[in-house]
This record gives structure tokens, sequence and C-alpha cells, in this order.
């Protein structure tokens, strides 16, 4: 199965932008990107999913290398409510015994200071 | 609306004991899940069941059991619980197994620990 690869934690600064890189570098042609995200004594939530163009919606953006080995969430200004543990998943679309599954990897926490 | 709610949110067991997790979702989802997370680490899928009458082992199964008791309840059972099933268990809940475009609603998990 494809590997993703993000920082242990990352810092900023609330009302500014944050971007939050995730590698995968192995990733195939049929793993989606989705993002997760999971603040203090709760549950995981959806943020945003895409596939190779970049994406944008309410929450926040997925912007996706050409190559489709990288790829960045970007939160475009910061609150405190955002501070949580962010996770980039690959999703396979077709085949495999990963097919759907979600599987999780340690994230990068993200702090936010006022 | 309540999405995916789970019960107990907290409870303590000794070893030995066995117990039951409920989770419930209201969103008439096909597909449902139970993870469990440890401390400083990612999910792990413990069982799912892609839709109502089937479930398969996820990455972690091995001394746990599920029931999928109808298409809003899946519930999963410690038989003789151990102090490494000490953990958060979260239950989740999607529109399909094969949408990849669903995402998962995710409970706000079970805090338990097996002493």
């Amino acid at each position: 199965d494809a590997k993703t690869t993000q920082p242990n934690s990352m810092e900023s600064n609330e009302e500014e932008p944050v971007h939050l890189p995730c590698n995968h570098s192995t990733i195939s042609g049929t793993d989606y990107i989705h993002w997760y995200r999971q603040l203090p004594s709760q549950g995981p939530e959806y943020v945003i999913h895409g596939l190779t163009s970049n994406v944008n919606n309410r929450m926040a953006s997925l912007a996706i290398a050409e190559d489709r080995k990288s790829s960045t969430l970007i939160l475009h200004r910061a609150t405190l409510r955002d501070a949580a543990v962010y996770y980039c998943i690959l999703r396979p679309h077709a085949g495999g015994t990963s097919y759907g599954k979600l599987t999780f990897g340690q994230g990068t926490i993200l702090t936010v200071h006022p | 609306n309540a999405g995916v709610t789970q019960t107990p949110k907290f409870q303590v067991l000794k070893t030995g004991q066995s117990m039951t997790l409920q989770c419930a979702q209201d969103m008439n989802h096909n597909s449902m899940y139970w993870y469990r997370q440890d401390p400083g680490m990612g999910l792990r899928l413990i069982y799912y069941s892609a839709s109502e009458g089937t479930t398969d082992k996820g990455e972690v199964p091995n001394g746990y059991n599920v029931s999928r008791l109808n298409k809003r309840e899946f519930s999963l059972r410690l038989e003789s619980a151990a102090p490494s099933q000490t953990s958060v268990y979260f239950c989740a809940s999607s529109r399909t197994w094969t949408e990849w475009s669903q995402p998962q609603h995710f409970g706000d998990g079970t805090r338990l620990s097996i002493l």
C-alpha cells in the first residue's frame, strides 16, 4: 500500500494561512488523496479530497502536485478552532485489499497561536 | 442531527470481563466501521460492515467480534478484555463502501480502560 509522510507538528498564528504538506511518492493511479482532521477529544472529521486537480471547499483548499507525489492542505485563515491533528490519507479507488479503506498515519499536530 | 452516536463514552473493565460497545447512525448509511486509536497513533480499522448483513475483518480484528444488528446499529464486543485493548474506540459510517467520494462520519469515541 502507498504511504504518506507528514511533518509531526506545525505552528501557526491565528488569521494567517497554513500550508500542511504531505508526501506520497508511491501513490498509484487509483489512489485518491483524502484529508481528515481530529480535534481534541473528538472523532476524525472529513476535510477535503482530490485526485489530480486542485480542490476548494468551505473548509480548505487542496493543492496537488502535477506528478501527484505530494499535496498540500491549505487553511486560508487559521482560527483557534483549527488546532487539531491533520491526517493525509490515500484511499484506493479500485482493486486490492485496501479498496475503500482509510488508513490513518500519525498525522500533523497543528498548533494555532492567538 | 445526531450523526454517529457511541455508548458508553467511558468504561473501566477488569481483565477477563466482557463488554459490548454500541454504535448507531441516523444518516441511513449502508457502511459502518470500528476503529481503535492508541496514544499518539492514528486510527486502525478493527472490523467493518460494507452493508447490512455483512461484516469483514480489518487490520486488527483479534480479540473482537462485531454484529451488524440492523442498518442503523453496529456493535463491537470484547469477549475477554485484556490490558492491550485499552484504547479509544471510534465508530464511523459512510453512505457506501465503494463510493470513494463519500466521507466517513465518526462518533466521538468510547474511552476504554482495562485494568
